[in-house]
């Protein structure tokens, strides 16, 4: 079993639609939890970082972390055709010098 | 002003090779990365330098040897190559050498065995 599972899609939604992508863990011991997007043929682009359990929100973005269920959710409102892309989650314990990423879900957001 | 940058973007080139993949960030991060993404988009960590010193060197074959010159760089070259080790590359930094800090990418390198 893989330390960070991700559904790997693809997600297709009509635009203006809320979409939400989420991500489950097993090691308890991840505090820090973050979410890339990566656009075809570029690099993961930070989008949420978020430190232990609570909701944060940035523009049409919020990301939620569950550490009780070792669940965490990227929401996209009103969402966009320029938001079609790869979102992975990625996250780490207090101790490890590397993030763990989830394997990407595709999104892609019809006009 | 590009944060992190690699070259080359596309590298195409015979099995048995030997090549070299380069690495600048000008973000002032202490702490650089060498990721392979395969075809279904996972990212793995092949190595980490904090301060030009090795702290992450996962099970990967020896034919991969990263060297840093100075904080700024992180170079990676590749010996024999084979078939397998087409993939896209991505270079990342991230500040300090502590936990938990957010990484930043760059493009990639595109490399094709054939």
């Amino acid at each position: 079993q893989k330390e960070v599972e991700q559904d790997p899609g693809p997600l297709s939604v009509p635009e203006g639609a809320i979409v939400s992508l989420n991500c489950t863990y097993s090691n308890s011991a991840f505090q820090y939890f973050m979410w890339y997007r990566q656009y075809s043929r570029k690099g993961p682009e930070l989008l949420m970082y978020t430190y232990s359990s609570g909701n944060k929100e940035d523009g049409r973005f919020t990301a939620q972390v569950d550490k009780s269920s070792k669940y965490i959710s990227l929401f996209i409102r009103d969402s966009q055709p320029s938001d079609s892309a790869t979102y992975l989650c990625a996250m780490s314990s207090g101790s490890a010098r590397q993030l763990t990423f989830g394997s990407g879900t595709q999104l892609t957001v019809l006009p | 002003d590009t944060a992190v940058s690699q070259t080359p973007k596309y590298l195409v080139t015979q099995m048995g090779n030997d090549k070299s993949i380069k690495c600048e960030q000008n973000l002032g991060h202490d702490t650089m990365y060498w990721y392979k993404q395969d075809s279904k988009k996972f990212l793995k960590i092949m190595f980490s330098y904090n301060n030009k010193e090795l702290i992450i060197n996962e099970t990967v074959p020896n034919r991969f040897s990263p060297k840093s010159p100075d904080k700024a760089h992180l170079n990676l070259h590749i010996n024999s190559l084979e078939l397998g080790d087409s993939a896209v590359y991505f270079c990342a930094s991230s500040r300090g050498g502590a936990s938990g800090q957010p990484q930043h990418f760059g493009d990639g390198t595109r490399l094709s065995i054939l």
